[in-house]
């Protein structure tokens, strides 16, 4: 079973601080992504990674950024919360060539 | 543009009624296609891609490149599919999906 694991289920931060999520794959899977889920607004890709050390901007990168230093991890940065970030936050892991997603648990953050 | 629209924020139906939820799609070329499924307090997983043409849970889903739809569909509704659906796109370019913004589904007793 392939393991998607994020570090928080629920995280409350205040304005101007700078907030790490980690997420954690265990099936050696060379992409990775970052979601927002929002009430109608569907999933929203922040940031994603194709391989170590290499990232590319999502549809909404503004306010983040991500790190991949080993396969395994990815982890998304935002630099200074703002209460517009407050979200749940998805991670996914993808295998090649059916290009399923298996997503992590999330984490419902809360900036006050 | 690459899009994926899914027209009803909430699709309401009683035990045993037939389901329809909707995706319309907007690509170039022969997209592939998904259908994504978050059960309350569960992560989001995969229901079906139409690659596989295979029934999961009673549901199956037809791509329909005239209608540039990928509908999901239930003979009969049972309590348990109540969910959030998510009709997603593979980006052209390597494995991105475009998502659509969701259904939720509401089976009642």
């Amino acid at each position: 079973d392939v393991k998607v694991t994020q570090s928080s289920r629920y995280l409350v931060k205040r304005t101007g601080e700078k907030v790490f999520l980690e997420c954690v794959q265990d099936m050696d899977h060379e992409n990775m992504f970052w979601y927002r889920q929002d009430p109608g607004l569907g999933l929203r890709l922040i940031y994603f990674s194709y391989d170590v050390k290499m990232k590319e901007k999502g549809d909404i990168p503004e306010g983040y950024s991500v790190s991949r230093e080993k396969k395994e991890r990815f982890s998304l940065i935002l630099e200074s919360a703002s209460t517009n970030q407050t979200s749940m936050y998805l991670c996914a892991s993808q295998t090649v060539p059916t290009y399923e997603q298996y997503f992590g648990p999330g984490t419902r953050l809360t900036v006050t | 543009a690459q899009r994926v629209t899914q027209p009803e924020k909430l699709l309401s139906v009683f035990k045993g009624a037939p389901v329809e939820l909707k995706c319309n799609y907007s690509y170039s070329g022969s997209p592939e296609l998904f259908w994504y499924v978050q059960y309350s307090r569960q992560r989001l997983q995969l229901l079906l891609r139409h690659i596989s043409r295979e029934s999961i849970k009673g549901f199956t889903a037809d791509l329909n490149k005239g209608e540039t739809s990928f509908h999901l569909k239930k003979p009969f509704a049972q309590e348990e599919d109540s969910a959030m659906y998510y009709c997603a796109l593979r980006d052209n370019q390597g494995g991105k999906l475009i998502f659509g913004q969701g259904t939720e589904l509401s089976v009642k007793p």
